[in-house]
């Protein structure tokens, strides 16, 4: 299967800081990338898609301006949690969009604690 | 979001039992579905899948059946076993545009009691 990596795993931050989170695509050229949000215990959540060399989509109540994604080249997409708040606190997932009827691979996750 | 924010049900087997997991899914027209099983801090792991020509596919201990006059989904594991205690999800591709976006089901907790 595809191989994605994601970085870090895990990050604890305080309140009103900023957050990177990276995510590479080993061995697939990804021209666009899908990033979910899961709270615990409950199920993945799209919360945008990002564009190689255009902007992010953003699902419908998700803040463009607090979650940057940045899509630098075919390899590597990332999320910044902007100003952030303990009710961001989750689980961050990245996929490679290989296209309709393929399945999909994700990265292993970061786990996001605002404090 | 279209996925469904509630928490997870759970199933409880014991080990040897085969197991049997349900998924309910939104689009009549989603043409490709998959199961993904998630451990605990970890990304979703795929499973299996099965597009919308077939109703009925097998893997390794694994099998997925699909119902399409009721949008039903379930994925079969024979011979559970504890290391097969996860979340698991199944998600839908909608035909809408040309991409892998996925819809994910609520997802169902596995215990494995040994």
């Amino acid at each position: 299967g595809a191989v994605v990596s994601q970085h870090p795993s895990w990050v604890i931050c305080k309140s009103g800081t900023s957050v990177k989170i990276e995510c590479r695509s080993l061995d697939f050229q990804a021209t666009t990338m899908f990033w979910y949000r899961q709270f615990p215990k409950q199920s993945l959540m799209l919360m945008a898609t990002s564009n190689e060399g255009s902007k992010a989509t953003y699902e419908q109540g998700v803040e463009k301006d607090k979650f940057l994604i940045n899509h630098a080249s075919l390899t590597l997409s990332t999320l910044t949690v902007t100003s952030a708040h303990p009710e961001d606190s989750s689980f961050y997932i990245c996929s490679p969009d290989r296209g309709r009827g393929t399945e999909a691979f994700f990265g292993q996750g970061t786990r996001l604690t605002v404090v | 979001g279209e996925s469904v924010g509630l928490h997870l049900p759970t199933l409880s087997v014991q080990e040897g039992d085969n197991s049997i997991i349900n998924c309910a899914y939104s689009n009549s027209a989603s043409d490709y579905f998959i199961w993904y099983k998630q451990e605990s801090g970890k990304g979703p792991q795929f499973i299996i899948d099965i597009r919308s020509n077939m109703d009925k596919r097998q893997g390794q201990r694994v099998t997925v059946l699909l119902n399409k006059t009721v949008k039903h989904l379930s994925l079969q594991i024979a011979a559970t076993q504890p290391g097969d205690s996860a979340v698991y999800f199944c998600a839908e591709n909608r035909p809408s545009g040309n991409t892998g976006k996925l819809i994910f089901g609520q997802g169902t907790t596995l215990q494995v009691k040994p």
